[in-house]
This record gives structure tokens, C-alpha cells and sequence, in this order.
């Protein structure tokens, strides 16, 4: 079955210095990776996905996460961390054996970015 | 483009009462979610809809949970009877291939 771990419950910043975000993963197949971030009272807005190819994905806001199959890792990265970047984080993860399945999210990592 | 449209925003009810959620996907999107998220917890995908028809409902509590997606386009969730543990936000998402558009939720606080 798949899974998705978010170890940190929260992680705290200060604003400029690089943030780092950990997810690991877990599925049968290859896996199709996600991040989102939600904003209080909103929905969850995608900023990434790597699906193949390149290991490094960049994606919106700055941000960019680097697959690691070995580590079966995908973490959250930004070099530079704004207070807006504060928000809750999710990793998810989907079977790429069933390209139409269905998402399995962690259990959020909440970002403070304090200036 | 329009994004994807819920309703209402918060719903407050007693235990034992019936809600029922709304949800229009964004237009063309073939694949539709209903995602309940406890507080302090990740979704958790309750029911996905494949045009109209259901490709997972897995963990639905099929007991007090519905949902139906007609005509493939608009969905409804309903809850009944409703239990104090049902709290949470519920999400709607829609999908045209690998990554999901979400609502903002709709907020239900049963008391």
C-alpha cells in the first residue's frame, strides 16, 4: 500500500535563510510526487509534482523539491524563505502503476518563517 | 479559468442532523474528489468519481456517507445521521490527468 510520511510537524525559519521540508514515501510502483501548501481557511494549492525525468523539479513561489529514489525521498526546498512561505505543507504521493488513483497526502508540516 | 466552486463555506449542526455539501469542478475535468481533513490532520480521499461513475470509495462510511455525481459534472456529499466525529473540512478536487485543483472546503462543525 502506499504511504506518505512527513516527519517534521513543524519547522521554523528565519526569513532569507534556506528551508528544507522532508517527505518519504512509499508505493509498489513509480511514483508520481506531489507537494501543496494551504493557506488558513483555503484549499490546497499545488506548487509541484515530479512525475519523470529530471530529479530536480522547480515549481511555483520558488520552490523546488529533488527526487531521491534511493532515499525514496522527495523534500520541499527554497534558498531563501519569505514570512508569506509561512502555511501548511503537504506531501503526497500517487502509484504511477494506476495513473488515475487516488492521492495519499502526509500528514502536513507547518512552516514559520519569521523575519 | 474558474476554479473549483463549494458550498456553503461553514455548516454548523447537531448530532443526528443531515448536511449535505456541493461541489462544481472546474469545467472539462473528468475526475472529481471528495477529501475529508480532520484538524491537524492530512485529506483523506473519501470518494472519487471517474465522469459519473465511482472509481473509489474505499473509505467512505457508507453507513452515513452518500455522494453522487449525475450527470458528470456536479457532485454532492451528504452525512446522515451526522456524528461529533465527523467534524472537519471537507474538500472538493477535480483533475484532468495527474494533478488536483481544490476548493477552499466547506467547514462542518457538528455539535
Amino acid at each position: 500500500a502506499q504511504s506518505v510520511a512527513q516527519p517534521e510537524d513543524q519547522v521554523n525559519v528565519a526569513e532569507g535563510n534556506p528551508l528544507t521540508v522532508k517527505c518519504t514515501y512509499s508505493v509498489s510502483g513509480n511514483p508520481y510526487l506531489f507537494w501543496y501548501v494551504q493557506y488558513p481557511n483555503r484549499g490546497l494549492q499545488f506548487l509541484l509534482k515530479y512525475i519523470t525525468g529530471d530529479n530536480l523539479v522547480k515549481g511555483s513561489y520558488g520552490f523546488e523539491a529533488e527526487f531521491n529514489k534511493s532515499q525514496t525521498s522527495f523534500h520541499l526546498k527554497k534558498p531563501s524563505a519569505l514570512v508569506s512561505d509561512s502555511a501548511l505543507y503537504f506531501c503526497a504521493v500517487r502509484d504511477g502503476v494506476n495513473q488515475g488513483g487516488k492521492l495519499i497526502f502526509g500528514q502536513g508540516t507547518e512552516l514559520s518563517v519569521k523575519p | 479559468e474558474a476554479g473549483v466552486a463549494q458550498s456553503p463555506r461553514y455548516k454548523i449542526i447537531e448530532k443526528r442532523q443531515s448536511v449535505a455539501f456541493w461541489c462544481n469542478p472546474i469545467s472539462g475535468h473528468a475526475t472529481l474528489y471528495w477529501y475529508q481533513q480532520i484538524l491537524g490532520q492530512g485529506p483523506k480521499l473519501l470518494i472519487q468519481f471517474q465522469n459519473n461513475g465511482v472509481v473509489d470509495d474505499s473509505q467512505l462510511p457508507k453507513d452515513r456517507f452518500s455522494a453522487e455525481r449525475l450527470k458528470g459534472v456536479d457532485s454532492t456529499l451528504k452525512i446522515q445521521p451526522a456524528k461529533l466525529e465527523d467534524s472537519a473540512v471537507y474538500l472538493c478536487a477535480s483533475s484532468p490527468a495527474q494533478s488536483l485543483h481544490f476548493g477552499n472546503g466547506t467547514r462542518l462543525t457538528v455539535t
